[in-house]
């Protein structure tokens, strides 16, 4: 595997389920992000973690747990999520969050539907 | 004033046409500079970043930098149906920020 890989690619789920989005980077970078992009919305930051850990909650809903275990895996646990939380979950990731000139890298992104 | 800011489009050119898009930002102390392109459905892929002032060419496309200005643009040569996508302007400095972006269409 080579890039950013993020499982699953598509999740059905209802409110009531819990569930957890994996990432996983093989570049050797020390930061990494979780990044909702709503149909037709821009990119909205949820969280950055440096060197595991957490640097930015972006005022995300607590129904939204963030764990990085490693500079190399991310994970975003889901739940009681509202239908309003559908969108395309992207995880990305770079070199050092402090160097904010630093390029990101995504994956391909899991497709979340809440029904 | 949003911090990176991007006419939404759609930008219709027809095929083989140049496509210019444009991007401006309000903090003058970013230092780097990034074109993202995305096709529906799919994640962001980097195109090109530029770092100093002035151009920067790879293949068809050529990123332009003013920083007296503040304005970042991507032209996009000989422009093909396969270059319709939406194209994110991202500016860093002490972190990343993403403009909207802004839908192009090719036409053949």
């Amino acid at each position: 595997e080579t890039g950013v890989t993020q499982t699953p690619r598509h999740l059905v789920m209802g409110m009531t389920n819990k569930k957890s989005l994996k990432c996983e980077q093989h570049l050797g970078h020390n930061a990494m992000y979780w990044y909702k992009q709503s149909a037709k919305k821009p990119l909205e930051l949820m969280f950055v973690y440096n060197f595991k850990e957490q640097t930015e909650n972006n005022s995300v809903p607590s129904r939204f747990s963030p764990e990085c275990p490693n500079s190399s895996h991310l994970f975003l646990h889901l739940h009681t999520l509202q239908p309003e939380d559908s969108a395309l979950y992207l995880c990305a990731s770079s070199q050092d969050v402090t160097r904010g000139s630093d390029t990101q890298y995504f994956g391909p992104g899991t497709r979340l539907t809440v029904l | 004033q949003k911090e990176v800011e991007q006419n939404s489009g759609p930008l219709s050119v027809p095929e083989g046409a140049i496509a210019s898009l444009n991007c401006t930002y309000s903090d003058r102390g970013s230092q780097s500079f990034f074109w993202y392109r995305q096709y529906s459905g799919k994640s962001p892929e980097l195109i090109m970043f530029i770092y100093s002032n002035g151009d920067k060419e790879d293949g068809r496309f050529t990123a332009q930098l003013n920083k007296a200005s503040q304005y970042v643009s991507l032209l996009i040569r000989d422009s093909q149906p396969s270059d319709s996508a939406t194209y994110l302007c991202a500016v860093g400095g002490n972190k990343l920020v993403f403009g909207a972006g802004t839908i192009l269409r090719v036409k053949s």
